[in-house]
């Protein structure tokens, strides 16, 4: 079973703060990392899908990273609004096949 | 395009009752994930086919649940008999598979309580 581990657990910020959560995975047979986004009573929505070191990819006010090599990946939120309260899930899949495995994920609070 | 329906969304049941869960993917797609999501945790792979066939089933709990895909399209997933640690939400997802890029599409899942 692999590893995949999200921090921090939970987080509340202001409208307005930019924060950032971390992925952490195995750095071996690494093959692509995924970032979802899963809103109370909604689907889970991916909002990134991530393959390459050094990936850099930007949705809005939402930016992520990938280091293949150390292993980890970081989602950034610039200016935070209400409406990015949600909880960000990270997956990894290896180069044994298609299986998604999820960190804990991250819920994230925004107050207005 | 449509998105994956799962049925019923909530279902409460008393423990050693059985259960049913229903997941159509998105047309085409040949992967279909089942995953359970216990508050507090991420989601954690159950059994995923791709197309009739099992994939991986090593976190299935066998000797109480079981999943089939019936001609490679819906599948359904059964608790039986259902323990209180059952309590979660059952998300299916589906996917194209065509390469590690390939994001996969997720229903709104099932909200199981077993009292």
């Amino acid at each position: 079973i692999l590893n995949v581990e999200q921090s921090p657990q939970s987080l509340h910020v202001q409208e307005g703060d930019s924060t950032n959560f971390t992925c952490s995975f195995p750095s071996s047979n690494f093959y692509a990392l995924h970032w979802y986004r899963w809103e109370t009573a909604k689907s889970p929505e991916a909002l990134f899908v991530m393959t390459l070191n050094g990936d850099e990819k930007k949705k809005g006010r939402i930016s992520a990273t990938l280091n293949t090599k150390e292993g980890y990946s970081y989602l950034y939120i610039k200016g935070s609004q209400p409406e990015d309260s949600a909880t960000y899930l990270c997956a990894f899949i290896n180069n044994a096949g298609n299986m998604l495995t999820f960190g804990g994920g991250t819920r994230l609070m925004v107050k207005p | 395009e449509a998105g994956v329906a799962q049925s019923p969304r909530y279902k409460i049941i008393e423990k050693r009752q059985s259960v049913a869960f229903w997941c159509n993917p998105i047309s085409g797609h040949a992967t279909l994930y089942w995953y359970q999501q216990i508050l507090g945790q991420g989601p954690k792979l159950l059994i995923q086919f791709q197309n009739n066939g099992v994939v991986d089933d090593s976190q299935l709990p066998k000797d109480r649940f079981s999943a089939e895909r019936l001609k490679g399209v819906d599948s359904t997933l059964k608790i039986q008999p259902a323990k209180l640690e059952d309590s979660a939400v059952y998300l299916c997802a589906s996917s194209s598979y065509q390469g590690p890029d390939t994001e996969a599409f997720f229903g709104q899942g099932t909200r199981l309580t077993v009292v």
